[in-house]
């Protein structure tokens, strides 16, 4: 059974600081999404990596995706109120169009 | 542009009573998902449809039943309900084939009791 295991679970910041959040597995994947989730709605994509190794940006969010394709993170830069949310890394699983969800990182910015 | 609409948004069932619950999406995306959120476990894929007419297993099928009535629409059914279905629901939609983004609705919340 492919896993995708996010840390840390819950996360409480004051507003200006730095976060990462991971997420790993011990299987590779073909590509990795982030989505936040915010409360009542449904999850929304932030990116999607697929290349070992990139790196991609969205304003003061960095995502990357590990060398050998099995890990992310997710880093914001001075975090904002705005930024608290629930954060979700998904893969497909090999060999079907099938996609896996990790356990999520509950990110609280306080102002 | 409504994107994916699931009704309804709230229900409370006692147990072993059934319900539909629906999804529909505007995009033309050919695959169809549900998928049920608990406290600490993410999300966890229950059915899934590639396209019309066709419908698969996810990782937490028991107990649920799906239909894919055309290319907008995809149904989840519990027949009998159990207070371990106690969950939010969840419907996404996307355009086949891998690395595709997926579209959620706003989700079910459904208690059972």
């Amino acid at each position: 059974t492919q896993l995708l295991e996010q840390s840390p679970q819950f996360l409480s910041i004051q507003e200006g600081e730095n976060l990462t959040v991971y997420c790993n597995s011990s299987s590779v994947f073909s590509s990795l999404q982030w989505y936040r989730q915010e409360p009542g709605e449904g999850p929304v994509l932030l990116v999607t990596v697929v290349t070992g190794g990139e790196v991609k940006k969205l304003k003061r969010l960095t995502f990357q995706f590990g060398d050998a394709r099995k890990d992310s993170s997710l880093h914001i830069t001075a975090a904002q109120p705005g930024d608290t949310g629930l954060y979700l890394c998904a893969a497909m699983g090999s060999g079907t169009y099938k996609y896996i969800f990790g356990t999520g990182t509950r990110l609280k910015v306080l102002a | 542009n409504a994107g994916v609409t699931q009704t309804p948004k709230f229900q409370v069932l006692k147990t072993g009573q059934s319900m539909t619950l629906q999804c529909a999406q505007d995009m033309n995306h050919n695959s169809m998902y549900w998928y049920r959120q608990d406290p600490g476990m993410g999300l966890r894929l229950i059915y899934y449809s590639a396209s019309e007419g066709t419908t698969d297993k996810g990782e937490v099928p028991n107990g649920y039943n799906v239909s894919r009535l055309n290319k907008r629409e995809f149904s989840l059914r519990l027949e009998s309900a159990a207070p371990s279905q106690t969950s939010v629901y969840f419907c996404a939609s996307s355009v086949s084939g891998g690395n595709q983004p997926q579209h959620f609705g706003d989700g079910t919340r459904l208690s059972i009791l």
